[in-house]
């Protein structure tokens, strides 16, 4: 099993629509959560942080769920700038970030 | 320079050859990381610096694959007797620390073995 799964897509929406995407993560003790952002052939950004309290960024909104280990991201009012491939990040312990595949979003006009 | 900076961009090779990647990570960030990413695949994790040694490199997938940072702030991957399942973008990221927090990641050096 994959430390890190998330629905590879892609999600096809219209300009406007609320999209979500879910991301699980299988070790407990993992402790930190972060979404990044990936546009085409480009280097991969982070987005934002994940809190257990839940945040928010604007038209982002990010989600933990500790007791079902998963972790999600809400977007409002897509934009055509939103497509992109939104990876799900997880820290655990001292180690390196473990990245997921990846959920592509293309927002259509 | 102002981010972390990777090179060569691309880099076509024939089976069987040695290759050198190299990174020069963000002034000051004393951790820095290696990854690699297949296509449609995220970054998979192979080795991070804290300082000159390396704390972690779980993720050299064989021992064709060694990096060096032996001053602190540049690293080189090296890649020996290439094969054509090596073929991805080698991505380069650097943090302050190790702190679980934000990585900056360069702009990735992509290897065809052919």
């Amino acid at each position: 099993r994959k430390e890190v799964e998330q629905d590879p897509g892609p999600f096809n929406v219209p300009e406007g629509a609320t999209v979500a995407f879910n991301c699980t993560y299988s070790n407990s003790a993992s402790q930190s959560f972060f979404w990044y952002r990936q546009d085409c052939r480009k280097e991969p950004k982070l987005l934002m942080s994940v809190y257990s309290s839940g945040n928010e960024d604007g038209r982002f909104t990010a989600q933990l769920n500790r007791a079902s280990q998963y972790i999600s991201l809400l977007i409002r009012d897509s934009k055509l700038s939103d497509s992109a491939t939104y990876l799900c990040v997880v820290h655990t312990g001292r180690r390196a970030l473990t990245f997921g595949s990846g959920t592509r979003l293309q927002v259509q006009p | 320079g102002a981010g972390v900076s990777q090179t060569p961009s691309n880099k076509v090779t024939e089976k069987g050859k040695y290759v050198e990647l190299r990174c020069d990570p963000i002034s000051g960030h004393t951790a820095l990381y290696w990854y690699r990413q297949s296509l449609g695949q995220g970054p998979e994790f192979l080795i991070y610096f804290q300082g000159t040694g390396a704390a972690d490199d779980s993720g050299l997938p064989n021992d064709r694959f060694f990096a060096v940072r032996p001053e602190g702030s540049v690293s080189t991957l090296k890649i020996q007797r290439t094969e054509r399942g090596d073929s991805a973008v080698y991505l380069c990221a650097s943090s302050p620390a190790l702190t679980g927090g934000e990585l900056f990641f360069g702009e990735g050096s992509r290897l065809t073995v052919l």
